[in-house]
This record gives C-alpha cells, sequence and structure tokens, in this order.
C-alpha cells in the first residue's frame, strides 16, 4: 500500500527561523514528487522533484529529494508570516500516475 | 502557469439533492483529471482520476454510483454528488493534467455543505 508520511504534523516558529520540513514515502511506480502550499483554498505548487541530489530553489523556499533513501526535504529560511500554511507532500506514482497526499505539516509563523 | 477553474466555489443545498460541481482547464488540454474531497485538518483524499472519454477510475471506498464522474472532453469535468447527506460536507478539489504530465494544477475548490 502506498504510504506518505511527513513530520513535524505542526510547527510553531518565529520570523527568521528556518524550517525543515520532512516527507518520506513508499509508493508504487514512483515518478516524481511534488511540494504544494495550502493556505486557505487549493494548494498552489511549489516544486516538483525527479532525480536524486539536484537541490531546486525558489526565493526562500528550498527542496531535495533523495530515491534511494525514499524521502524529500523542503527548507524555508528567514520565515515571515506569510509562510504559515500547510506544506503538503505529494510523491506521484501507481497505474494513473496519480498524487499521492500526505498529512500535510502545519507551519505556523509568529511575528 | 496553466489555469484550472472549478465552479462552484461554495454551495450550500438540502439533503437529498444533488450537486454538480465543473472542473474545466482553462488554456490547456486536460487528459487526465482528478477529484479529492478533502475534510478540515485533514489532508486531500483522492475520489477518482478520470480520463477523456473514458470511465473514471475510483479510489477504494468510494461510490461510483454516488459521485458520478464525468470527463466528456479534453478541458471540462464534471463531478455529481447524488443525493447528498450532511456527512458528503466537504472541501472538494479537482486537478487536471496535460499531455506533458508534468505538475497537476489545482482548481479552487467547492466547499459543500449539505443541511
Amino acid at each position: 500500500e502506498d504510504k506518505v508520511v511527513q513530520s513535524p504534523l505542526s510547527l510553531v516558529v518565529h520570523e527568521g527561523d528556518t524550517v525543515t520540513l520532512n516527507c518520506s514515502y513508499e509508493v508504487t511506480n514512483f515518478r516524481s514528487l511534488l511540494w504544494y502550499k495550502q493556505e486557505k483554498k487549493a494548494p498552489t505548487f511549489l516544486f516538483m522533484l525527479t532525480s536524486s541530489g539536484i537541490e531546486k530553489k525558489s526565493g526562500r523556499l528550498s527542496s531535495i529529494l533523495d530515491k534511494k533513501e525514499l524521502f524529500s526535504i523542503l527548507n524555508i529560511t528567514a520565515t515571515q508570516t506569510g509562510d504559515s500554511a500547510v506544506y503538503l507532500c505529494a510523491p506521484t506514482g501507481g497505474a494513473t500516475n496519480k498524487l499521492i497526499f500526505g498529512t500535510g505539516t502545519l507551519l505556523a509563523v509568529q511575528p | 502557469g496553466a489555469v484550472v477553474s472549478q465552479h462552484p466555489s461554495w454551495v450550500i443545498c438540502k439533503s437529498g439533492t444533488s450537486v454538480k460541481i465543473e472542473c474545466r482547464s482553462l488554456d490547456f488540454q486536460a487528459t487526465t483529471m482528478f477529484w479529492y474531497r478533502q475534510f478540515p485538518k485533514q489532508s486531500l483524499m483522492l475520489m477518482a482520476t478520470s480520463n477523456e472519454g473514458s470511465k473514471a477510475t475510483y479510489e477504494q471506498g468510494v461510490e461510483k454510483d454516488k459521485f458520478l464522474i464525468n470527463h466528456a472532453s479534453l478541458t471540462l469535468s464534471t463531478l455529481t454528488v447524488t443525493s447528498a447527506h450532511p456527512e458528503d460536507s466537504s472541501f472538494y478539489i479537482c486537478s487536471a493534467e496535460g499531455w506533458e504530465r508534468t505538475e497537476a494544477f489545482f482548481g479552487q475548490g467547492t466547499r459543500l455543505t449539505v443541511v
């Protein structure tokens, strides 16, 4: 059975802190892993990772995938209150290349 | 980026009625559309996968006669919640994937409340 585990489940930090969010997975026919940020409504895309060891960066956010150890991390540096959200990790796999979502990490950034 | 439009964004209906939710890809052809539901403080749960012109593939535990999915064209998929009950109240989100099969693009979601 496909499984995605994100940790921590929730996290409270202060502005300026750096956070690391973890995602481990076991997915049949793995193809890629996507990170999303969800605030009040639908998720917004952050990164898609397909190759191990290649860091993707976008501003203060970065992410990397380890296909051997089956995990990914999402880093956010110099956090801001606007980073407060649920961060979802979603590997793709199965016969239909479906997204398999983790439970998410709730990040709260306090001023 | 690509745009997926979901409509309506919220709906309140009476128990026993049916509700249709539309998901449109506005600037690309969606070969595959996915329907999710999300309960408060929980993650997205995939309900079904639909490919244009063929029957949807439902996830285990999802009643296909209750959640009717139609993907009649490359830009439109619909989810109809039939004979809705209060326990069907949830946030429903669609996502669409094009030929290149890169990221999935999400609609805005539909908040369904059954009273």
